[in-house]
């Protein structure tokens, strides 16, 4: 069955550092989705994307965020200057329509020190 | 915009138990509904969804019914196992259907 995947699973990095989180979504989906889960609190959106375009982002995805599609297969979540607060599981997900079933990747779990 | 509550967990049970994870939703126009399950140290599965009122969705046993009267869609499985120790999620569409809106989880454990 397809699935999305996630590299790294594990990322520790130093404040004011950036990092690219990457994501392989499903093979014939077109969406993308990037969402964050702070320790023991719920799922929040970060980004949708579509067509090479950002189409949604939510106030948690300010200027320090960006996404992109380098290629083909590939769909990153770039964090310019990590801070404390950045810590979190990031997942990814894919779907093959907006309205459709999002699935998501396992995540990558992002400390920030 | 669209918002859901979910039940406060955690929520307790012994094998073969009924469970019922409430959740109710406000939302603009006709969501989709969904269930998460978010096993430990793992990532976020879907359990089931429903697209329309009155569409139930089921999967391994649990069901949920999307009730646009009570705006709710409760989670129900009839005995649960050990191995539905997890976080469940209640989820639905954002206006637009660009995103899904989280509700805060519901953390189940099963004892034997």
């Amino acid at each position: 069955e397809p699935e999305v995947t996630q590299t790294p699973s594990h990322q520790v990095t130093q404040m004011g550092q950036e990092v690219i989180l990457r994501c392989v979504p499903i093979s014939n989906h077109l969406y993308f989705y990037w969402y964050r889960q702070i320790l023991g609190q719920k799922v929040e959106f970060l980004v949708s994307f579509y067509n090479n375009e950002i189409s949604e982002k939510s106030e948690i995805f300010d200027d320090q965020f960006s996404v992109e599609r380098p290629d083909g297969s590939n769909f990153t979540l770039k964090i310019r200057s990590t801070k404390l607060e950045d810590s979190a599981m990031y997942f990814c997900a894919s779907s093959g329509s907006f309205q459709e079933t999002q699935y998501f990747g396992p995540g990558t779990r992002l400390l920030v020190l | 915009g669209n918002s859901v509550t979910q039940m406060e967990g955690p929520v307790t049970l012994s094998e073969e138990a009924f469970l019922t994870i409430n959740c109710t939703y406000t939302a603009t126009g006709y969501p989709s509904l969904f269930w998460y399950v978010q096993y430990p140290g793992e990532g976020l599965q879907l359990l089931l969804k429903a697209t329309k009122a009155d569409d139930k969705g089921s999967n391994k046993g649990f069901e949920a019914t999307y009730r646009k009267e009570t705006t709710s869609f409760h989670l129900e499985k009839g005995s649960v196992q050990v191995s539905d120790s997890a976080v469940y999620f209640c989820a639905l569409t954002n206006q637009a259907g660009t995103a899904l809106i989280f509700g805060k989880g519901t953390t189940l454990s099963v004892s034997s």
